[in-house]
């Protein structure tokens, strides 16, 4: 059965510091993985994934995520915080083997950056 | 092009009555699934629908069901409701149907069940 991990319930991080949100994934075949992010009173919106090809994928706002299959991890990362970054950050995953037409959530991550 | 649209966007029920929420995905989109949010347990997994046809379902009780109609909307249904099943409730919509496009996700119905 496929699952995912976002070991850290919050990260807190000061503006203009590198974040890294963690998420790590289980499944039986090939995954392919997402990051949404769900700011205060606003819907789920996609920040990027990765299905095939290169390991390190950028996606919107400055953000990029690094698949590395032996560590079964696809984390989450920008080199600069903003405080406008701050938000529930979601880890997804979907498992490619027949059957697996589901996708499945991590449990998210709170980021709060500081001003 | 307009986004997911859910209706209601807020319910208020009470115990052992039955919900019915709508969801219509963007213009092209045939998949369409269903999550629950909750505090505690973050998105759960209901329903993915493609081109009618529930694909798959997650860990919920037959009292959750859904289905989806030739234009691609979708309903879910929840019968005798009970106080657990207060959450918030999201539809996302896709294009096509081998899950390598992200999701698209409506504002959510919000059902607090008294």
């Amino acid at each position: 059965a496929q699952s995912v991990a976002q070991p850290e319930d919050q990260v807190n991080v000061a503006e203009g510091n590198p974040l890294t949100v963690k998420c790590t994934y289980s499944v039986s075949g090939n995954p392919y993985l997402f990051w949404y992010v769900q700011y205060p009173n606003r819907g789920l919106q996609f920040l990027l994934k990765y299905i095939t090809g290169d390991n390190l994928v950028k996606g919107s706002y400055g953000f990029e995520a690094e698949f590395n299959k032996s560590q079964t991890s696809f984390h989450l990362k920008k080199p600069s915080a903003l405080v406008s970054d701050s938000a529930l950050y979601f880890c997804a995953v979907r498992d490619t083997n027949t059957g697996g037409f589901k996708t499945i959530f991590g449990a998210g991550t709170r980021l709060f950056v500081k001003a | 092009k307009a986004g997911v649209t859910q209706t209601p966007r807020y319910l208020i029920k009470t115990r052992g009555q039955q919900v019915t929420l709508s969801c219509s995905p963007i213009s092209g989109h045939r998949s369409v699934s269903w999550y629950q949010q909750t505090p505690g347990q973050g998105l759960q997994f209901l329903f993915e629908y493609f081109s009618e046809t529930q694909r798959n379902k997650g860990n919920f009780p037959g009292r959750f069901s859904g289905r989806q109609f030739s234009n691609s909307r979708s309903e879910m249904n929840v019968s005798t409701l009970e106080l657990g099943d207060s959450a918030l409730y999201l539809c996302a919509s896709s294009l096509g149907q081998y899950g390598v496009n992200e999701q698209f996700f409506g504002p959510g119905t919000r059902l607090t069940v008294l």
